[in-house]
């Protein structure tokens, strides 16, 4: 089993749609959560980190579900800006040393 | 505004040929890390470092050494390079103290490397 894994995509859908990408992650141990964004032949760039208790930023939500060990990403309103691949990563290390990313989910925003 | 740089955006080196990929943190950042990335392999991690002149094997050393002789500077050395380490490289860095706890990776803009 992959330490991280994630719906295999891709996602493609409609300008104003509500798109849904979901992660799990195998090691209970994990003290860190990230959803990152990549552009094609681009880094990847922090999207927003994933608290406890859930947060959101503008049409961004995320969720963490430590017992289940399962992160999810909303995105609210697609807009076409936001075709690109999300990466779910997470840190296992005492030091932040430990990032286990996620093979990504590619998303399609259509006109 | 924080910056991971790498010293090449795109490379290209015959077989053989000894490699440096440089980056560089301005962020005073404790951990760096380098990584390749392929299409339907993801980000794997080559080796990283939590200080100078320490580092540590990631998943796909082989082939593959590192040198950080200064904390802001972590270099990827392909002792001999082969077609088969034709690929995106990614340099990162974080902190290993982080307001919230979260320790984020700050990504350097990689480098494209094709070995002929």
């Amino acid at each position: 089993r992959k330490e991280v894994e994630q719906d295999p995509g891709p996602f493609n859908v409609p300008e104003g749609a509500t798109v849904a990408f979901n992660c799990t992650y195998s090691n209970s141990a994990s003290q860190s959560f990230f959803w990152y964004r990549q552009d094609c032949r681009k880094e990847p760039k922090l999207l927003m980190s994933v608290y406890s208790s859930g947060n959101e930023d503008g049409r961004f939500t995320a969720q963490l579900n430590r017992a289940s060990q399962y992160i999810s990403l909303l995105i609210r309103d697609s807009k076409l800006s936001d075709s690109a691949t999300y990466l779910c990563v997470v840190n296992g290390g005492n030091y932040g040393q430990n990032f286990v990313f996620g093979p990504g989910t590619r998303l399609s925003v259509l006109p | 505004d924080v910056k991971v740089t790498q010293s090449s955006r795109y490379l290209v080196k015959r077989t053989g040929e000894k490699v440096f990929l440089e980056c560089v943190q301005d962020m005073d950042h404790e951990n760096m890390f380098w990584y390749r990335q392929d299409p339907g392999l993801g980000l794997r991690l080559i080796y990283f470092s939590y200080d100078v002149k320490m580092k540590e094997k990631g998943d796909i050393p082989e082939g593959y050494s590192v040198s950080r002789e200064k904390k802001e500077r972590f270099s990827l050395i392909l002792e001999s390079a082969s077609t088969n380490q034709t690929s995106m490289y990614l340099c990162a860095s974080s902190s290993i103290y982080a307001s919230g706890g979260n320790t984020e990776a700050f990504f350097g803009q990689g480098t494209r490397l094709t070995v002929v």
